[in-house]
């Protein structure tokens, strides 16, 4: 099946350190990811999405310079987490459909835990 | 703005128990519906995908079954295991293949 790698699976830094997390589609290409944001005990929030050779698409409310989102191929995109504070937080995921279309289901990665101190 | 709501938040059974989780959505423009499994600290495994022109999937133990009309879809487990326990979440797929997420049912599924 379709396999979504995530790199790092955790990260703890200090306020102000930016941090990358990577998502690779493994054995398919994606010309869409998305990246997810999760808080404790919360359900999975949509912050972009995550298009091969183009600018990212930000949901509102979230900052496009503070989560910066490159595609740079069809099977790699990276969220770097700016200049990163204790309220950043929080565990981050991505995930990816084989192919275009609405009936593919989506993968997902084993996401990211990020703690700031 | 499309809202997803599942009950109930949290569910305790003993083992071998069939049981129903429920998902219902605010906004019937919808094209497909998938229900994940999620383990503490882990990413999503995706469960099933019932397509918007579907009435249900199934694989093995589980059913799941989507009333588009009314918002809602059901996730079935039968014999529930211990293995089972885990967070269930429901996400609608709309415009631009987008999931919006429901809040998460936590499953605990006791010897």
């Amino acid at each position: 099946g379709a396999v979504v790698s995530q790199h790092p699976s955790w990260v703890i830094c200090k306020s102000g350190t930016s941090v990358k997390i990577e998502c690779r589609s493994l054995d398919f290409q994606a010309t869409t990811m998305f990246w997810y944001r999760q808080f404790p005990k919360q359900s999975l929030m949509l912050m972009a999405t995550s298009n091969e050779g183009s600018k990212a698409t930000y949901e509102q409310g979230v900052e496009k310079d503070k989560f910066l989102i490159n595609h740079a191929s069809l099977t790699l995109s990276t969220l770097t987490v700016t200049s990163a504070h204790p309220e950043d937080s929080s565990f981050y995921i991505c995930s990816a459909s084989p192919a275009t279309g609405r009936n593919q289901p989506q993968h997902f990665g084993d996401g990211t835990r990020l703690s700031i101190l | 703005k499309q809202e997803v709501t599942q009950i109930p938040a949290a569910l305790s059974v003993p083992e071998g128990e069939n049981l129903v989780l429920n998902c219902s959505f605010t906004d019937s423009a919808i094209y497909n519906l998938q229900w994940f499994r999620q383990d503490p600290g882990k990413g999503l495994t995706s469960l099933l995908l019932i397509q918007s022109s579907q009435r249900e999937q199934t694989s093995g133990r589980l059913n799941a079954s989507l009333d588009k009309s009314s918002g809602r879809s059901t996730l079935y487990i039968a014999a529930s295991q211990p293995g089972d326990s885990a967070t269930y979440l429901c996400a609608v797929i709309g415009g631009g293949n987008k999931l919006t997420f429901g809040t998460g049912t936590q499953l605990k599924v006791e010897l």
